[in-house]
């Protein structure tokens, strides 16, 4: 089963608002998360990398304060795209990896993905 | 920097057909290397990994071998099934020891 529970998966707001999509780690406590972004068709973009209780680090031409990422617990991260437009319609991955490096044996594992459509 | 590079897609393969998804990398001392399948409107599935030098990592039938002295990580399957469907991503995490850097993705079709 999922190791890494995204929510919603989908979601549709209106251009203006602002939209929640919560990414949670079910079976370990995930000192770091990722967030990424996916066009159609293309590989995956990271946008930023978060630390449980730090604030995150985003990847050169992010823009931080549209895209607020949160890392409030061992178990949650979330990223709020504030004031959407429809260019910022896309499919976000969250991705999250427990203590430790990949190097020292840990895998990361991804969500299922959220899909926003801003119209 | 780190960097991942697949073969161009799309592959269109007859079922039982063979398999091979080229990848080749370019990273800083000894990279963690994997392959991650995505099937569509889902997110990506680790499908198997190697973490050194001569490492096979293998799952599912698909097999791929760490090898440094070509930079490659090319994953194979022997016989596909239309179920393999799906785009598959190579990628490695450097000297970070966290940080997923990805290829660009190949799209496989297998036709009945």
């Amino acid at each position: 089963g999922a190791v890494v529970s995204q929510h919603p998966s989908w979601v549709i707001c209106k251009s203006g608002t602002s939209v929640k999509i919560e990414c949670r780690s079910l079976d370990f406590q995930a000192t770091t998360m990722f967030w990424y972004r996916q066009f159609p068709k293309q590989s995956l973009m990271l946008m930023a990398t978060s630390n449980e209780g730090s604030k995150a680090t985003y990847e050169q031409g992010v823009e931080k304060d549209k895209f607020l990422i949160n890392h409030a617990s061992l178990t949650l991260s979330t990223l709020t795209v504030t004031s959407a437009h429809p260019e910022d319609s896309s499919f976000y991955i969250c991705s999250a990896l427990g203590t430790g490096s990949v190097n020292s044996g840990n895998t990361i594992y991804f969500g299922e993905g959220s899909w926003l459509t801003v119209v | 920097g780190d960097s991942v590079t697949q073969m161009e897609g799309p592959v269109t393969l007859s079922e039982e057909a063979f398999l091979t998804i080229n990848c080749t990398y370019t990273a800083t001392g000894y990279p963690s290397l994997f392959w991650y399948v995505q099937y569509p409107g889902e997110g990506l599935q680790l499908l198997l990994k190697a973490t050194k030098a001569d490492d096979k990592g293998s799952n599912k039938g698909f097999e791929a071998t760490y090898r440094k002295e070509t930079t490659s990580f090319h994953l194979e399957k022997g016989s596909v099934q239309v179920s393999d469907s799906a785009v598959y991503f190579c990628a490695l995490t450097g000297t970070s020891g966290s940080r997923l850097t990805f290829g660009e993705g190949t799209q496989l079709t297998v036709n009945p």
